[in-house]
């Protein structure tokens, strides 16, 4: 069964690092872009972040570009947000998602339920 | 940068025709996806490429994208339709990719 699996989320105070990851399973990893995309409470979808198959290959929305990285280990089928200095408006569902081919303007047709992260003092 | 504009909301009858639009200049020079959200799950593929269709979507969903708007159309709505719809493309200048904000189909 194809499957991305989100963990890592929680509540941190404003300025906090978290570390997301999204475990996959059911189909080759390794063979996948994969990217991040993050929903706020009562809000839109927005992307954040994309990583090639091969990690060579990265892009960042600007709203996060310089406080978040993105990384994948291909030999543990994982993908991961590393989240710095984060703020309040960073509070939302955190999803994980695959790129369908390996074309950069492919749609993601597998989905995570996603990980809530809270960002409070 | 690039801006897709959605209407917030579209209300139609069961067994209506609905049609929810994504509008940006020129956005018929790029590839538009839609995705459906249902309250609580994670966003679902439903047209990629402008008009294709992924497998396991009804025929009942289409799409079609020429000059400054893209339309999702769902004929014979169902209940089982009522969701949020975003459209997606990827903004080559900016290296982003782009979501509208979403329109919120209410089946009456």
């Amino acid at each position: 069964q194809v499957q991305l699996v989100e963990s890592g989320g929680r509540s941190v105070k404003p300025g906090g690092s978290l570390r997301l990851s999204c475990a996959a399973s059911g189909f080759s990893f390794s063979d996948y872009s994969m990217t991040w995309i993050r929903q706020a409470p009562g809000k839109g979808l927005e992307w954040l972040s994309y990583i090639s198959f091969s990690g060579n290959t990265i892009y960042y929305a600007d709203s996060v570009k310089g406080r978040f990285t993105i990384s994948r280990d291909n030999a543990k089928n994982s993908l991961y947000l590393q989240m710095n200095s984060l703020r309040a408006e960073d509070t939302a569902v955190y999803h994980c998602a695959r790129c369908s081919h390996t074309t950069l303007t492919d749609p993601w047709d597998i989905w995570g339920q996603g990980t809530m992260v809270t960002v409070s003092s | 940068s690039y801006v897709l504009t959605q209407a917030p909301s579209v209300s139609v009858a069961p067994g209506k025709t609905a049609r929810i639009t994504c509008e940006e200049n020129n956005i018929g020079s790029k590839s538009v996806h839609w995705y459906q959200q249902k309250p609580g799950q994670a966003p679902v593929l439903v047209i990629y490429y402008d008009g294709d269709r992924p497998s396991g979507i009804p025929e009942r969903f289409s799409g079609f994208n020429s000059g400054n708007t893209a339309t999702l159309t769902i004929s014979g709505v169902e209940a089982g339709d009522e969701a949020a719809y975003y459209c997606q493309v990827w903004d080559t200048t900016s290296a982003h990719w782009v979501f509208g904000g979403g329109t919120k189909l209410t089946v009456l």
